[in-house]
């Protein structure tokens, strides 16, 4: 069966630029979770969505910040404009109804902002 | 935000070794999570405990559900090279926004 499936897996770009990753959840899985990962903070999540539906942005760092599901099979997260403390890896998830079942992560999105 | 104290931070050990390594929180969860991350990839769910004192085996990985509520541990038994990563521990509740909290990992190194 197909994981959760990111794209691009690596983004390098100047600062000022706008980004925008993409996430297509596993078939079935009405919850989606966008996720940030550094070195000093670990995972974060920032945002996550039901049946394409955001729940709760508090975790979205600021408004350069935006996360849309347009239909149940893709969301995406972008930023602009992007800056260089933007830089970690991206991850998205979901999970199957009910709320409270294990995330599937997807093998992330690596950004780094020059 | 919950805190997920996770133990050890890293561990080297040598092929064959058992492994453990524990997670402790000071508030109560209904789910803990053990996810593997490899280098370059994303965490990949290895067990899941869903009842106070569960003990649930994976084939060299058990995993248990504290009494408490407030922890769990994972064990590997005979370690193997590919068990090299990271291993995070996640607390999950069944309410609230933002359910799912992840520890900080342990980072497995094994040497052949």
């Amino acid at each position: 069966d197909a994981g959760v499936i990111q794209s691009p897996r690596h983004e390098v770009t100047e600062m000022g630029q706008e980004v925008t990753l993409r996430c297509k959840p596993i078939s079935g899985h009405d919850y989606l979770f966008w996720y940030r990962q550094t070195m000093m903070r670990g995972l974060e999540l920032l945002i996550y969505f039901n049946n394409n539906v955001p729940i709760d942005d508090s975790g979205m760092p600021e408004d350069r910040f935006s996360a849309k599901m347009p239909n149940a099979s893709f969301s995406t997260l972008k930023i602009q404009p992007s800056e260089p403390r933007d830089s970690a890896v991206y991850f998205c998830a979901s999970s199957p109804p009910p709320f409270g079942q294990p995330q599937h992560f997807g093998d992330g999105t690596r950004l780094s902002i020059l | 935000g919950q805190q997920l104290n996770q133990s050890p931070q890293s561990m080297f050990i040598q092929e064959g070794e058992d492994v453990s390594m524990n997670c402790t929180s000071s508030s109560i969860f209904n789910t803990w999570l053990w996810y593997k991350q490899d280098p370059g990839e994303g965490p990949v769910l290895l067990i899941a405990l869903y009842k106070a004192g569960e003990l649930t085996s994976n084939g060299r990985l058990t995993a248990q559900f504290g009494i408490t509520r407030k922890d769990s541990f994972l064990n590997i038994s005979a370690s193997i090279p590919s068990d090299v990563g990271i291993y995070f521990c996640a607390g999950q509740l069944v309410t609230g926004a933002n359910n799912l909290f992840f520890g900080t990992g342990t980072r497995l190194t094994v040497i052949p």
